[in-house]
């Protein structure tokens, strides 16, 4: 069972480079969503869907765009990378958004020179 | 003032020593609580809820004081595998459904 997949797991990008991370859990869970976490400062949400076709903003989305066109997916944007953008974003999901359990993917860790 | 706060350690421990980490949140209307385990370079997983009535679940104990708000969680007999990262998540109920914090977590070393 692979759970919640994300990819890639590791790239670098040059200021203003545009990138895609892409997300997949085959749980059939309804939420899903994107963290970024730093040193000293714990997960912090970035933007969050609580189903097909629709996305909303967490707590830092500023510089990030998100899409939820299939229920299994979901994919964080950077369209313009800027170094405070160097971070450690884990995709998650869970069946409902008070559920117990967040499922984490792997981590993607993202460098910005 | 973080919402969740830690102390982040690290813990230095020998095997079979009992550690506790404390963990304390801000917002009252807090509704529930749960403790993650990070391995380095790895992603969280949860590790155990906690119940307002304490709970155990083998060698590692959780409780909840919600009076002074804070919870534990105390790991008996540690194992050199209990390394790892702890961190204090709360779910807060607030006008647009629930809101999940996590903590900056507890760093421990069991060493032999």
């Amino acid at each position: 069972n692979a759970g919640v997949t994300q990819t890639p797991k590791f790239r670098v990008l040059k200021t203003g480079q545009s990138m895609t991370l892409l997300c997949a859990q085959d749980m059939n869970h309804e939420y899903m969503y994107w963290y970024r976490q730093d040193p000293g400062m714990g997960l912090r949400l970035i933007h969050y869907s609580v189903g097909e076709g629709t996305t909303a903003k967490g707590e830092v989305p500023d510089g990030y765009n998100v899409s939820r066109l299939k229920k299994q997916n979901f994919l964080l944007g950077l369209e313009s990378a800027a170094p405070s953008q160097t971070s450690v974003y884990f995709c998650a999901s869970s069946d409902r958004l008070s559920g117990n359990t967040i499922y984490f993917g792997e981590g993607s860790w993202l460098t910005v020179v | 003032r973080k919402e969740v706060e830690q102390d982040p350690g690290p813990f230095n421990v020998p095997e079979g020593a009992t550690v506790a980490f404390n963990c304390t949140y801000s917002n009252s209307a807090s509704q529930s609580f749960f403790w993650y385990r990070q391995d380095c370079r790895k992603e969280p997983k949860l590790l155990m809820s906690v119940y307002s009535s304490g709970n155990e679940d083998g060698r590692f104990t959780a409780q909840l004081n919600r009076a002074s708000q804070y919870i534990s969680l105390l790991i008996r007999d540690s194992k050199l595998s209990d390394s790892a990262t702890y961190l204090c998540v709360v779910r807060v109920l607030n006008t647009g459904g629930f809101k999940t914090i996590f903590g900056a977590g507890t760093r421990l070393f069991v060493k032999a």
